[in-house]
This record gives C-alpha cells, sequence and structure tokens, in this order.
C-alpha cells in the first residue's frame, strides 16, 4: 500500500513569497497528480505528471521518480491562491493536503 | 462542454437505509472514479470504472458499489447507511485510465447519516 505524505500541513504566507508544498510516497508510481480544492468543495486537477517538470501559469510541478518526491510551487502567491493543495500517488492514494493561506 | 454533474447535491439519510448516488461525466469521457471525503480521513478512492467494467476498488467495504452504463455515466450505492459514511463524496471523469489521465472533478454529493 502507498503512504502518502504531505507537509507542510498549514502554511500562511505574504502575498508575493514564493511556495513550496512537499509530497513523498513509498511505493513506485506510474503518475503523479496534484490537486487544488477551494472551500465550498470544488476540486480541479492541476498537474498530472510522471517524470521531470510542468508549468503552467505562476504554478509549477516537480517530480523525483527516483527519490519518490514531487513538489508543487507557486510563485507570487496572491490571496486567490488560498486553498488545499493535495497530491495522489496514481489517483488512488492522497495526501492529507496542504491548507495554504495568502495574505494580502 | 458540460462538467461533470453529481446529483443529488446533498441528502439526509438515516441509520441502515441505502442510499444511491449519480454521475454523468463529461462527453467522451469513459472512465469514472468515486471518492470518499470526510475531515477524518481526507481523500479515499473508492473505486473506478471504465467501459462499464470495474478496474480499481479501494479498501471499503461492501456495502458500498458501483456501477457504469453504456452511456458512462455511474452510480454508487451504499446500503446499510452508518453514522461513519457521512462524508463528500465525489465523482470524477477522465478521457483514458484515471491514474494516468487528467481527472475532472464535479461537485460532490454531500451525504449526512443521522
Amino acid at each position: 500500500k502507498n503512504e502518502v505524505e504531505q507537509s507542510p500541513q498549514n502554511l500562511t504566507a505574504q502575498e508575493e513569497e514564493f511556495i513550496t508544498i512537499n509530497c513523498s510516497y513509498s511505493v513506485g508510481i506510474s503518475a503523479l497528480h496534484w490537486l487544488q480544492q477551494h472551500p465550498g468543495g470544488g476540486i480541479v486537477s492541476l498537474f498530472m505528471l510522471s517524470s521531470g517538470k510542468k508549468k503552467h501559469g505562476r504554478l509549477i510541478a516537480t517530480i523525483n521518480i527516483q527519490e519518490k518526491h514531487s513538489s508543487l510551487h507557486i510563485t507570487a502567491s496572491h490571496p486567490r491562491d488560498s486553498a488545499v493543495y493535495i497530491c495522489a500517488a496514481d489517483g488512488l492514494t492522497f495526501g492529507k493536503g496542504t491548507h495554504l493561506i495568502i495574505q494580502p | 462542454k458540460a462538467g461533470v454533474t453529481q446529483t443529488p447535491r446533498y441528502l439526509i439519510k438515516t441509520r441502515g437505509q441505502q442510499v444511491t448516488l449519480s454521475c454523468s461525466p463529461i462527453s467522451g469521457h469513459r472512465s469514472v472514479s468515486w471518492y470518499q471525503q470526510t475531515p477524518g480521513q481526507g481523500l479515499q478512492f473508492l473505486f473506478e470504472y471504465f467501459s462499464e467494467t470495474q478496474r480499481n476498488k479501494g479498501n471499503f467495504p461492501g456495502r458500498f458499489s458501483g456501477r457504469q452504463f453504456s452511456n458512462s455515466r455511474s452510480e454508487m450505492n451504499v446500503s446499510t447507511l452508518e453514522l461513519g459514511d457521512s462524508a463528500l463524496y465525489l465523482c470524477a471523469s477522465s478521457l483514458h485510465e484515471s491514474s494516468t489521465d487528467t481527472q475532472y472533478f464535479g461537485p460532490g454529493t454531500r451525504l449526512t447519516v443521522l
């Protein structure tokens, strides 16, 4: 069974700060998913990656297959980035989520 | 293109009853996955259906079941409801197998068991 750990659990930062959220898993996977959940419940898939790095706007996701580790970075963070960020190994096993608050 | 829809959005049931939740995927998507989300356990995978076949099943008791129809719409059923089944139930659809494809989530059905 894959164990997925996320850190930090909670993160409060100021607007414009560079944000990093980490995700580690215990068993090799085909793909790592990053999800965003806003208050109210709606979930949006941000990235699905199996190697290297992907970028979408101010969001960057990286994965190191050998170290079983992925990171989600947010550059020039904004209050609208405030949400829960969840990683998922193969879309089957989820981390507990990182509660991110960006203060103006 | 319409997104993933789930019905009903809210549901209140009592212990011992059964419930059926419905999910309509994005047109053309063949995979539908179901998840349970609770404050204590977070998101947990229930099962995935692809072209009417169950491809994957999470670690939930047999009271939780599902099916997928030929039009890719899916239903999940929970029998003999327990208080601990109170949760947000989410479905997601994807064009291909969900583990290696982008998933599109529905708004969820919030189930309260009294």
